[in-house]
């Protein structure tokens, strides 16, 4: 049973970093692909970012590109998404996620990051 | 990578069917097969229900279909239940390993 479990989320001033890490188990991690999506409040989902399995590609969305970075270990079954110069548009629920070939399959609870002064 | 454009709202009565549209471009629905539909509750995660237009994963009820027509992907929940009520938001590969979701759209049930 895939289980993943976000954390790292808080608040953070504008201009400000996070890093947000992603526990996942129940499957072979080093083997999938993983994305970063996110939810701003009372909004639909919005496609941050994605890593190949074995973390030789990412792609950003344009909204992140050159402020966040997606990387992995997989020797600790772990997904980061490290968010730089935010912007209080980058307010969101943060959701990791599994990919399945054609589809984002699995997901996690999702942390929260609020950008404020 | 524009948004997806999905109705903000829609509903029905128990028992009716609905339909629920996403157009995208020849960029994405339009040029990939790999449309994907999700349910989702308030304050939960989404729970795939759709991928690649038309298949349902394993569990998801024989009442949610898709289907696609040129740039407009379509899901369809027929026999509708009160526990249909949630937020559905589409997803299409747009290309370059990017991702595009739609607006999301809130389903109601009367």
């Amino acid at each position: 049973q895939v289980h993943l479990v976000e954390s790292g989320g808080g608040v953070v001033q504008p201009g400000g970093s996070l890093r947000l890490s992603c526990a996942a188990s129940g499957f072979t991690f080093s083997h999938y692909g993983m994305h970063w999506v996110r939810q701003a409040p009372g909004k639909g989902l919005e496609w941050v970012a994605f890593i190949q399995y074995d973390g030789s590609n990412e792609y950003y969305a344009d909204s992140v590109k050159g402020r966040f970075t997606v990387s992995r270990d997989n020797s600790e079954n772990t997904l980061y998404l490290q968010m730089n110069s935010l912007i209080t548009a980058d307010t969101a629920v943060y959701f990791c996620a599994k990919e399945a070939g054609t589809a984002i399959w699995d997901w996690g609870q999702g942390t929260l990051v609020t950008v404020s002064s | 990578q524009s948004a997806l454009t999905q109705p903000a709202s829609v509903s029905g009565s128990p028992g009716q069917s609905i339909t629920i549209s996403c157009t995208g471009t020849g960029s994405d629905v339009g040029l990939y097969n790999y449309v994907s539909w999700y349910q989702q509750y308030p304050g939960k995660a989404p729970n795939l229900v759709i991928y690649d237009v038309t298949k349902r994963p394993s569990g998801v009820s024989t009442r949610f279909s898709g289907s696609k027509s040129g740039g407009t992907a379509s899901l369809t929940i027929s026999g509708l239940q009160a526990e249909d009520e949630a937020d559905y938001h589409c997803n299409s590969y747009a290309g370059n390993s990017a991702w595009v979701f739609g607006g999301g759209t809130k389903l109601t049930v009367l």
